[in-house]
């Protein structure tokens, strides 16, 4: 079992570029989430989705799009990056009726120049 | 407007002593909360959860306490090891909504 794995790994964009994040969990869990970490700012949730084919805003929605077309996959969109995008951003699932433990992925290191 | 707040970003202690962990949130209608441990490169991991039906929880050396007319949680850590040095999220949440908050984070360094 992988869990929860992330791509890329790294990534350097140039202002207004876009790209996609892809997140893929291999335990079925039905609920994935994707965060960015920054600085000072902890862990803020950007989109989350509480199964295929659906999608909510979290608390920093602004900027990116999300769409869970597999239960499997969940994908993260920046249509026209902006430095203020450089961060950490971390993918999370949970399953079952339990709220215990988010499991996370590795991470994706973004930096827009 | 932070609903869940660390207000201490850094914390040392000594090998073998206790280490307190603080996190404050505000929104009342959190009924569930969690700890997480975060090494740098990697994703957080869960460490251990409350319900806001318990005001304590025990795992081997990990407590939380609940003190919900304080609308404060507290992590505890004993007896703390170099091992434990990481940076740790608190994270709160509404039954229903599966929407977690986190904390800033605080980042703890056990002194050997």
């Amino acid at each position: 079992n992988a869990g929860v794995t992330q791509t890329p790994k790294f990534r350097v964009l140039k202002t207004g570029q876009s790209m996609t994040l892809l997140c893929a969990q291999d335990m079925n869990h039905e609920y994935m989430y994707w965060y960015r970490q920054d600085p000072g700012m902890g862990l803020r949730l950007i989109h989350y989705s509480v199964g295929e084919g659906t999608t909510a805003k979290g608390e920093v929605p602004d900027g990116y799009n999300v769409s869970r077309l597999k239960k499997q996959n969940f994908l993260l969109g920046l249509e026209s990056a902006a430095p203020s995008q450089t961060s950490v951003y971390f993918c999370a699932t949970i399953g079952g009726s339990s709220y215990n433990e988010q499991f996370f992925g590795p991470g994706t290191r973004l930096t827009v120049l | 407007d932070q609903q869940v707040k660390q207000n201490s970003p850094s914390l040392s202690v000594q090998e073998g002593r206790i280490s307190i962990l603080n996190c404050d949130y505000t929104n009342s209608m959190f009924d569930y909360f969690l700890w997480y441990k975060k090494y740098p490169a990697e994703g957080p991991t869960f460490l251990i959860s409350i319900s806001s039906i318990k005001d304590k929880n025990e795992d081997g050396r990990f407590t939380v306490f609940l003190n919900k007319s304080a609308k404060h949680l507290s992590l505890h850590i004993v007896p703390s090891q170099p091992g434990d040095s990481a940076v740790y999220f608190c994270a709160a949440i509404t039954s229903g909504t599966y929407k977690y908050i986190f904390g800033t984070g605080t980042r703890l360094k056990v002194l050997a």
